[in-house]
């Protein structure tokens, strides 16, 4: 079955630390693939999509087809990225379980 | 952003209740979807159509019912609530111009006693 796993459901670091969120994917086809924050009292949205290969907010992300990985990085974390992270594909509307980001002052 | 508006925002109900969540959007898409957001458990698909006419069960459907009135509005209906389904539901609209991009709605939140 295709799925999209996140293994960290807290990841806690301090502010100017480097931060990796782990997304890893199953799917036989070609992913889309995304990434998307949830702030606190704010709505899901998009953070960016492998597609366009951009770097949002500081944050990129490789598609890496031979781990079937799209890790989320940023080099120097700041306390506004504390957040609920979601990875995601839309070949079948799959979201992983989410990882929630705590930047630490 | 105020294009995905769900109503109502917070719904408390019994088990056994009939139970409409509503979804309009001004975007302009042609596809909406439902979601539930459990702890632990991220958002999974509930239901999701692809133009007036098109709807399609996601991965946990049963127990849920939905329609779509219109292009911009898409309610999603629990037919007789149970205290499992006590969730956060999420709305969202996505464009295939758009590369699929989803744009959700701020959310319900439902509880069922």
């Amino acid at each position: 079955a295709q799925r999209v796993t996140q293994p960290e459901k807290l990841l806690s670091v301090f502010k100017g630390a480097p931060v990796e969120l782990k997304c890893n994917y199953s799917y036989s086809g070609s992913p889309e693939l995304f990434w998307y924050v949830q702030y606190s009292r704010q709505r899901l949205q998009l953070l960016l999509r492998h597609i366009s290969r951009e770097s949002i907010k500081g944050f990129t992300a490789d598609l890496n087809k031979g781990e079937t990985s799209f890790h989320l990085k940023k080099p120097f974390a700041q306390e506004e990225d504390s957040a609920m992270y979601y990875c995601a594909t839309t070949n079948k509307l799959i979201f992983g379980t989410g990882t929630l980001l705590a930047v630490q002052p | 952003d105020a294009d995905v508006t769900q109503t109502p925002r917070n719904r408390i109900t019994k088990t056994g209740k009939r139970i409409m969540l509503e979804c309009s959007q001004t975007k302009g898409h042609d596809r909406m979807y439902w979601y539930r957001q459990d702890p632990g458990l991220g958002l999974r698909l509930i239901y999701y159509s692809f133009d007036v006419k098109d709807i399609n069960k996601g991965e946990i459907s049963d127990g849920y019912s939905v329609s779509r009135q219109a292009q911009a509005k898409f309610s999603l209906s629990l037919e007789s609530a149970i205290p499992n389904q006590t969730a956060l539901y999420f709305c969202a609209t996505s464009d295939l111009q758009g590369a699929d991009t989803q744009y959700f709605g701020p959310g319900t939140r439902l509880t069922v006693l």
